[in-house]
């Protein structure tokens, strides 16, 4: 089944402690995209890449990083979290332009 | 996203015609897209139009772009208990990276 998988659903942790978002697509799809959603604002790009080794900054990058050293895979990293970043966190990939993305079940993370 | 504007809630009876409405900013988009959002659920791509498309019609959805005023609607026919679900309108640029930039959301209730 073509799927954008991200792992773990649910995550609480502590303040300043590293952690690791696991994005990974089956379909093949050049662009990735880290999304998060919170009440009132509705969706915001916080990194996107367009392919292998290319990664931009997106609307609300402070305080991430990512990285894409493979097709399928588009990790969010927080080095020191803090509770701003507690939000519902999507990822998504897409074809090409005009294709639209194809977003994963998203991650609810809890900084306390 | 700011330039993205939608109305918060709408509340439907079953059985009528849904319209939920989305006004942007920036005229150089190149295309603009529905989402749909179920509780606790990733966002499902509904609909898309071109720029250069005034209308396009998919079963019962029915997407209307006014490029002068900037003004993109969703039409749903015949509401039914499973549209309930928040939707989404996003742009995207016009520069071939898929950089979304979506809307705050529209919260459909459906009355029966």
């Amino acid at each position: 089944e073509a799927q954008v998988t991200q792992n773990p659903r649910y995550l609480i942790t502590v303040t300043g402690k590293k952690l690791t978002v696991t994005c990974s697509q089956n379909m093949n799809h050049e662009y990735m995209s880290w999304y998060r959603q919170d009440p009132g604002l509705g969706l915001r790009q916080i990194y996107y890449s367009m392919n292998v080794e290319v990664t931009d900054k997106g609307d609300v990058p402070e305080g991430y990083k990512v990285s894409r050293k493979e097709k399928r895979n588009f990790p969010l990293i927080l080095e020191s979290p803090s509770p701003n970043q507690t939000s519902l966190y999507f990822c998504a990939s897409s074809l090409e332009q005009g294709y639209g993305y194809t977003f994963g079940s998203g991650t609810r993370l809890t900084v306390v | 996203g700011e330039d993205v504007e939608q109305s918060l809630f709408l509340s439907v009876r079953e059985g009528d015609s849904s319209v939920i409405n989305c006004t942007y900013t920036d005229s150089s988009s190149t295309y603009l897209y529905w989402y749909k959002q179920e509780p606790g659920a990733g966002l499902q791509l509904l609909t898309y139009i071109f720029s250069n498309m005034d209308m396009k019609q998919d079963q019962r959805l029915t997407v209307l772009l006014n490029k002068k005023d900037k003004h993109l609607s969703l039409r749903i026919a015949d509401t039914q208990t499973g549209d309930s679900a928040i939707y989404f309108c996003a742009r995207g640029a016009n520069f071939g990276n898929e950089k979304l930039t979506f809307g705050t959301g529209t919260r459909l209730t459906i009355i029966p």
